[in-house]
């Protein structure tokens, strides 16, 4: 199984900062990724695709990066809307596996 | 719009079961493969089981051989049949509608349900 390994478990920002959260695969997943946001009491709503790609409808603050076994995303500006818990989650091999959440909290 | 609306949870006792379904709207059901993804309280999410349109299933190992996913396309409705529940199945099970095609193997989920709680407890 292909384990995914998030760093931060959780950050502490302001509105306006830039968040950057990591995670990593325990094997190559080529870009194979996707990003989640979870507000509380929420179901999942997704952000990014296939490492980089923005989801319709998202904001352009956040992007993604990465290709192999490290990937990243970026929040460039943090909002008060954006204040929730962060999954990535590889796409590509069964089982799929998702990483234990990063919470950016108000600082 | 898409939607996906999950029903069935509640509280069992060990050893019990229960039957989940996910009814969809808005997208054409039978051309999407779909998983089951659940969430213990106070945890992170944890991909439970998938099927494909034409009905290859997946499981996780720690529900295989006591869950059974399936799929009616003529009622739009996907279910999950949980057998032999322990605690630990204790959780939000969502239903997710998955991206994955026979062209592009990469399963990232674009919606979801609102989930639906089970509570595995004597």
């Amino acid at each position: 199984d292909i384990q995914m390994t998030q760093s931060p478990s959780s950050v502490s920002a302001s509105v306006g900062d830039r968040v950057t959260i990591s995670c990593r695969a325990s094997q190559g997943i080529s870009s194979w990724l996707a990003w989640y946001q979870q507000i509380p009491g929420k179901a999942p709503k997704l952000l990014i695709f296939a490492a980089s790609s923005l989801e319709s409808g998202v904001p352009s603050r956040f992007s993604g990066s990465g290709s192999g076994t490290e990937f990243t995303l970026t929040i460039s500006s943090l909002q008060p809307e954006d204040f929730a818990t962060y999954y990535c989650q590889q796409t590509s091999s069964f089982p799929l596996t998702f990483g234990g959440g990063t919470k950016v909290e108000i600082k | 719009q898409v939607q996906l609306v999950e029903s069935g949870g509640g509280l069992v006792k060990p050893g019990g079961s229960l039957r989940l379904s996910c009814e969809a709207s808005g997208f054409t059901f039978s051309d999407f493969y779909m998983s089951w993804i659940r969430q213990a309280p106070g945890k992170g999410l944890e991909w439970v089981s998938y099927i494909s349109s034409v009905n290859t299933i997946y499981y996780a190992d720690s529900v295989r051989g006591r869950f059974t996913i399936s799929r009616d396309n003529a009622k739009n409705t996907l279910y999950l049949q949980l057998n032999s529940l322990r605690a630990e199945d204790t959780a939000v099970y969502y239903c997710a509608r998955d991206r994955r095609t026979q062209w592009l193997p990469t399963s990232d989920f674009d919606h979801w349900g609102q989930g639906t709680l089970v509570t595995v407890s004597s």
